[in-house]
């Protein structure tokens, strides 16, 4: 069975700071992963994912994550912090066998950004 | 690209009544078909999904169900609502055959049971 655990439910920056977020999974084989952005009481919005290829995946508004299989880990980077990017962060991850494209996401980030 | 409806966008309903929440697809034809529940700093968790008319398949044990009479309807109810059943409520579609395109996602139900 696959897992992912987000490090830290809540992330604070200042506006124009690195922002950081942690995403591990547990799998036997290398899953797809994704990370999605959720604003508030609305549906989710994909801001990235890896499948194969370049572990340096380049998303939208800026956002960038690398796959590394030997750490297990997605983590989520943006060099600037801009104030819109207050959100819920979520990492997910999708197997690659016969999963009919079925997620499991983590427990979410919470990403507060403070002038 | 696709778009997902949701109805209602909020629910107040009492414990013991009746569910039924209502999404419709459009712009692409035989997607699979997700409902997840979002519950307060718990994530989201896949309830079910379906890969045609009629072909359901249940991830968790609990008190809802869905159906999908149509291609691009998918519908979750329930006979008796539980207070554990409110949360935020998204549904969510997926096209093509590679089983790693993207999921778009609804703008979700918020569903409160009293």
């Amino acid at each position: 069975a696959q897992s992912v655990t987000q490090l830290g439910s809540h992330v604070s920056v200042s506006e124009g700071a690195l922002v950081l977020l942690r995403c591990n999974y547990s799998s036997s084989v290398p899953p797809y992963l994704f990370w999605y952005v959720q604003y508030p009481n609305q549906g989710l919005q994909l801001l990235l994912k890896y499948t194969t290829g370049a572990t340096l995946v380049k998303g939208i508004n800026g956002f960038e994550a690398e796959f590394k299989k030997s750490e297990t880990s997605f983590h989520l980077t943006k060099p600037s912090a801009h104030m819109s990017d207050a959100a819920e962060y979520f990492c997910a991850v999708s197997s690659r066998g016969t999963s009919y494209g079925k997620l499991t996401f983590g427990q979410g980030t919470i990403l507060t950004v403070h002038p | 690209s696709q778009t997902i409806h949701q109805w209602p966008a909020t629910l107040v309903q009492p414990v013991g009544s009746p569910l039924s929440l209502e999404c419709t697809v459009e712009g692409t034809s035989n997607p699979n078909l997700y409902w997840y529940r979002q519950a307060a700093g718990r994530g989201l968790q896949l309830l079910f999904y379906s890969v045609g008319i009629g072909q359901i398949s249940s991830e968790v044990p609990q008190n809802l169900s869905a159906s999908r009479p149509q291609d691009r309807q998918f519908i979750l109810s329930s006979k008796k609502l539980l207070l554990s059943d409110s949360g935020f409520y998204l549904c969510a579609c997926q096209s093509g055959q590679a089983v790693y395109n993207e999921q778009f996602f609804g703008p979700g139900t918020r569903l409160t049971v009293l």
